[in-house]
């Protein structure tokens, strides 16, 4: 079936060190693929998106491009900051009328330290 | 403007207790999904309601786990004679209309079964 999964954490990394979460997919159609990030007793929130082959997503200095060859999405960032920990999350949806829901990965911890 | 909102935020339980878990969703938004998150996974889907109607349950474990929306905007989740392993955090998500790839989470409910 279609599933998503992603690099095992938790991930450690100290400020303004460079960022990548591994993420790979499954999926008989064509999905969209997203990355959505769940800071500490919060709830998820959209951090990027791509919806087809070579899109790259990105916001606040996150990346992620959708490879359709390689059928991966993997998050990068440049630099990150001490605010940018939390649970990382990524997740595809079908294209498909009689598709409803998202599949997500398992998750990715990161701590930054300063 | 206002996001999705639920509760209760925290919910302990008895075994064989019945609870019932409320979801507000952004106003307008056509679409409401209720997804399982268990500690250290990503969430799972359990059922989605287009308006009033629900038009997949096949996350929903077994059939002590009821969901609705009669109007179209507040749902309820409810799971009747609690067991362990339904403790988890509840999400319920919204999104604008069908095809709409973005869905927009709510901070969740924790419930503890004990």
């Amino acid at each position: 079936g279609d599933s998503v999964t992603q690099m095992e954490g938790p991930v450690t990394l100290s400020e303004e060190a460079f960022l990548t979460i591994n993420c790979t997919y499954t999926a008989t159609g064509y999905p969209s693929l997203f990355w959505y990030v769940q800071y500490p007793g919060e709830g998820l929130q959209l951090l990027l998106k791509a919806t087809k082959a070579d899109d790259k997503g990105s916001n606040k200095g996150f990346e992620a491009t959708y490879r359709k060859e390689t059928t991966s999405f993997h998050l990068e960032k440049g630099s990150v900051q001490v605010s940018d920990s939390a649970v990382y999350f990524c997740a595809l949806r079908l294209l498909d009328y009689n598709n409803n829901d998202m599949r997500f990965g398992a998750g990715t911890r990161l701590t930054v330290k300063p | 403007g206002a996001g999705v909102s639920q509760s209760p935020r925290y919910k302990v339980a008895k075994r064989g207790q019945d609870v019932a878990l409320r979801c507000d969703p952004i106003s307008g938004h056509v679409s409401l999904f209720w997804y399982q998150q268990a500690l250290g996974q990503g969430p799972e889907f359990l059922t989605y309601f287009q308006n009033e109607a629900q038009l997949d349950k096949s996350g929903l474990p077994s059939d002590r786990f009821f969901a609705e929306r009669p109007e179209g905007s507040v749902s309820t989740l409810k799971i009747q004679r609690t067991q362990q392993e339904d403790s988890a955090v509840y999400l319920c998500a919204s999104s604008f209309y069908r095809g709409q790839e973005t869905q927009y989470f709510g901070p969740g409910t924790r419930l503890l079964v004990l």
